[in-house]
């Protein structure tokens, strides 16, 4: 079992609609998630962090954590088309060493 | 000034030449990292440099050889590499290694061996 799961996708969403992203783990240890977005042939973007389990909202984005389930979430409302990239979860918070570790990222396309 | 600055942003190189990215970043980041991304995949851990000693070094290949002059800077030195070694490489800075390490990645250097 990967460490970090992601549905691949491709994710494909109508302009205004709300999009769902989600990544489960296995690693209880993890206590930081992140979500970054990752345009082609560009560097990923942190775009929300959060510490243990809640929500956290910035604009369109929400974040939501849920230790409990080992699950965490990424909501975009009103969807746009610059809004297509992959997004990739990440955690870290492991006990050792570099224990930062992206999901494998999920491809999400908005068409007008 | 939240920006990972990477040169070059592209290299082409020969499995015989020797070469060398670069990165920098101005936030008073402490841990420095450099990753490498194939096509559709996410990156992949490659060296960890916190307060300018190299901490993590995830098996890789003595063909790549990580440099950590300051705290603001991160080199890569790219000798012998075969074309597989092709990817875009990431370079990231955080705060500290460890807990709180959210990390700001630069543009990357896209690489091509021929």
């Amino acid at each position: 079992q990967k460490e970090v799961e992601q549905d691949p996708g491709p994710l494909s969403v109508p302009e205004g609609a709300i999009v769902s992203l989600n990544c489960t783990y296995s690693n209880s240890a993890f206590q930081y998630f992140m979500w970054y977005r990752q345009y082609s042939r560009k560097g990923p973007e942190l775009l929300m962090y959060t510490y243990s389990s809640g929500n956290k909202e910035d604009g369109r984005f929400t974040a939501q954590v849920d230790k409990s389930s080992k699950y965490i979430s990424l909501f975009i409302r009103d969807s746009q088309p610059s809004d297509s990239a992959t997004y990739l979860c990440a955690m870290s918070g492991g006990n050792y060493g570099q224990n930062f570790v992206f999901g494998p990222g999920t491809r999400l396309s908005v068409l007008p | 000034d939240t920006e990972v600055t990477q040169t070059p942003k592209h290299l082409v190189m020969g499995m015989t030449n020797k070469k060398s990215l670069k990165c920098e970043q101005h936030m008073g980041h402490r841990a420095m990292y450099w990753y490498k991304q194939k096509a559709k995949k996410p990156p992949e851990l490659m060296f960890v440099y916190s307060y300018e000693k190299l901490s993590i070094n995830e098996s890789v290949p003595s063909r790549f050889s990580p440099e950590c002059p300051n705290s603001s800077l991160l080199n890569l030195h790219l000798h012998a590499l075969q074309p597989e070694d092709s990817a875009l490489y990431l370079c990231a800075s955080s705060q500290s290694q460890g807990l709180s390490d959210t990390q700001y990645f630069g543009p990357g250097t896209r690489l091509t061996v021929l």
